[in-house]
């Protein structure tokens, strides 16, 4: 089945950094999402993006889907301590697997004050 | 924005006993929903995709006659786990969309602990 590696697993930065973040696929999807989760709470989708070379922002979220479909990565600038939480990755890949996202292995964020 | 309630957030069960979430869309209809899993620090997985009016599919290694689903209307779908053991204590976490595409919008998730 697909699969979905993103890294880094762990990021520790300082409040006002910039943060990077990215997936990577062993097939290609025709939808990335972003998703960010709270302990205890259902991911909220943060940027979605639904064409090959696309570069969405969000606020500071900025998040873009590789040409080769196979690919996305999401910045994060100048970092505030809200910004604290597990980061997703989704891909979908459509037709018949509508719906049927398959989840990055997560990046946690810790920003400290 | 389009919201997905669950309910209950938390639920401690004995084991043997069976247990019922439900997931609603509140402001929209949704005759696709899905359920997810999530075991401590791990991603979320795909259980099943519950269809309003007819069966629900499972993905591969979850078994259907444990964790049962009805999707009633067109805005509930409820996730039943039967005879429930301590391997099933996990967070389970329901999606939907209103525009019956993506992006899908995701439940706050139950607490499931059985002791």
């Amino acid at each position: 089945g697909q699969q979905l590696n993103q890294s880094p697993q762990s990021m520790f930065i300082q409040e006002g950094e910039d943060v990077s973040m990215n997936c990577t696929s062993s097939s290609i999807f025709n939808t990335w999402l972003w998703y960010k989760q709270d302990p205890g709470e259902g991911p909220v989708l943060l940027i979605a993006l639904y064409k090959a070379g696309e570069l969405t922002s969000n606020g500071r979220l900025t998040a873009q889907f590789g040409i080769t479909r196979k690919d996305s990565f999401l910045n994060i600038s100048a970092s505030i301590p809200s910004d604290v939480g597990i980061y997703f990755c989704a891909g979908d890949a459509g037709g018949t697997s509508y719906g049927k996202l398959t989840f990055g292995q997560g990046t946690i964020l810790t920003v400290h004050p | 924005g389009a919201v997905v309630s669950q309910h209950p957030s938390r639920v401690i069960c004995k084991s043997g006993t069976s247990v019922k979430i439900e997931c609603r869309s509140l402001d929209f209809q949704a005759t696709t929903m899905f359920w997810y899993r999530q075991f401590p620090k791990q991603s979320l997985m795909l259980m099943a995709t519950s269809n309003e009016g007819s069966k629900a599919t499972y993905e591969q290694g979850v078994e259907k006659d444990k964790f049962l689903i009805n999707h009633a209307s067109l805005t509930l779908s409820t996730l039943t786990v039967t005879s429930a053991h301590p391997e099933d204590s996990s967070f389970y976490i329901c999606s939907a969309s209103p525009l019956q595409g993506l992006p899908l919008h995701f439940g706050n998730g139950t607490r499931l602990t059985v002791t």
